[in-house]
């Protein structure tokens, strides 16, 4: 059960970049998914959820309108579309397998090593 | 939902016992959880449902508490139980996390 992200690197403030999430191990198109962030020496933060089929989609505030989150998958692949990039974004994003259960709710199970992206001039 | 954890950080001998705690800013039932994250590594799940433990996870890590009220207790530091904790609330969207508790040898 493997979860591998990439995409990150340097990209200048106002840019865009495309998050990739590879899901290996467990049947992906059974999970809903997320995706998560943490600032350098900071704390974690939720960005994005979406459930197994694409049918309920939510954001944080701090970055609806900007990233979009999809999912194919034929391709076992989760992504995160991230567009008008701040400073403020810089960040390793990872990516996590969410086992919602009825009775005991969601929970980030498994999680990637995460991709670092820099906003930077 | 704002989520306050307590201490943002402690420092503890090998063999003690050790509580986090952490306040959610309205009521979220069970629905939450713990992680641990040691440095530079992705958060690991310890505790999902307020007190269940996810599998694999040493019975030294105990969560309890509902509505708003939440602790992790670990029953005995061991070496590798250095690192930072966090809770997370999954009643309501958006997801928040707690500000992290980094637990530090003594």
């Amino acid at each position: 059960v493997q979860l591998v992200e990439s995409g990150g690197g340097l990209v200048q403030p106002g840019g865009s970049l495309r998050l990739s999430c590879a899901a290996s191990g467990f049947t992906f198109s059974t999970y809903s998914m997320n995706w998560v962030r943490q600032a350098p020496g900071k704390g974690l933060e939720w960005l994005s959820y979406i459930s197994s089929r694409s049918s309920s989609i939510y954001y944080a505030d701090s970055v609806k309108g900007r990233f979009t989150v999809s999912r194919d998958n034929t391709k076992n692949s989760l992504y995160l579309q991230m567009n008008n990039l701040r400073v403020e974004d810089t960040a390793v994003y990872y990516c996590a397998r969410d086992p919602w259960h009825p009775t005991t709710g969601h929970a980030f199970d498994i999680w990637g090593r995460g991709t670092m992206v820099t906003v930077s001039s | 939902i704002q989520l306050t954890q307590s201490p943002s950080s402690l420092s503890a001998p090998v063999g003690d016992r050790v509580t986090i705690t952490c306040r959610a800013s309205q009521g979220i039932g069970s629905y939450l959880v713990w992680y641990q994250q040691k440095l530079g590594k992705a958060p690991k799940l310890l505790i999902y449902a307020a007190s269940t433990l996810q599998s694999g996870v040493p019975s030294r890590f105990s969560g309890s508490g509902s509505g708003t009220d939440f602790t992790l207790t670990i029953s005995s530091l061991q070496p590798e139980d250095f690192a930072t904790y966090y809770c997370q609330q999954l009643n309501s969207y958006p997801f928040t996390f707690g500000g992290g508790t980094k637990v530090e040898i003594k």
